[in-house]
């Protein structure tokens, strides 16, 4: 089932600051991921973090996990235009394959 | 290219008219999955395999039908579709537990 839940919903921010993006998910996972979806199209695999690594890096991404509140955060530095896009949470896990939250919509203004 | 190749990007259809969206990998990949994604509901598993001949039913698999004869493709089957079927269609593979490759997409209308 639908295991990764976004929150917020949408989000919008000035070009420059940060933006934040929340995911929590109700069973024991293997890893999880973060995907960016520019409209309509392919999603875009962004980071993967693995259930015992608490923080990753890539880029002006930043993830962090909490597998004691089954909860992730996707923080975006310095937000650019072209990062407004909606970005999606997906978690493996026992035999359910790799199931996806229902997404943050994010906005840079400009 | 790495790739995964969805056919075809829209298509337009009466309802009851059996089709199938095809899905193909060349990265021999083991994992492969369908997804529908609709406005406010996110992307929803419909089938996935974990390797050839191991199909698993998602989220909502209801009128829908998948084969993995080779690990290459992975069709998606609609044998009545019906307009409720009418979404957005993406294919993904991916080796082991790691990070999907996705299609471009099939944008599907049933009339």
């Amino acid at each position: 089932s639908q295991q990764g839940e976004e929150d917020p919903q949408a989000l919008s921010i000035q070009e420059g600051e940060n933006a934040t993006m929340n995911c929590s998910y109700k069973t024991s996972i293997n890893n999880l991921q973060w995907y960016r979806q520019n409209s309509g199209r392919g999603l875009v695999h962004l980071i993967l973090i693995r259930s015992n690594e608490r923080e990753k890096h890539s880029g002006r991404l930043r993830v962090t996990l909490d597998t004691s509140k089954k909860s992730s955060s996707l923080l975006i530095t310095a937000s650019r235009a072209a990062d407004t896009a909606s970005y999606f949470c997906a978690t493996w896990g026992g035999a359910d394959g790799l199931t996806f939250g229902k997404g943050t919509h994010l906005i840079i203004q400009p | 290219e790495a790739q995964v190749t969805q056919n075809p990007r829209y298509l337009i259809t009466v309802t009851g008219k059996k089709l199938t969206v095809t899905c193909s990998q060349n990265m021999n990949h083991e994992y492969m999955s369908w997804y529908r994604q609709d406005p406010g509901l996110g992307l929803r598993q419909i089938y996935y395999s974990m390797n050839v001949e191991v199909t698993d039913k998602g989220d909502v698999p209801e009128g829908y039908k998948v084969s993995r004869k080779e690990k290459r493709n992975f069709p998606l089957i609609l044998e009545s579709p019906s307009p409720n079927q009418t979404s957005l269609y993406f294919c993904a593979s991916s080796l082991g537990w790691g990070s999907l490759h996705f299609g471009n997409g099939t944008r599907l209308t049933v009339t």
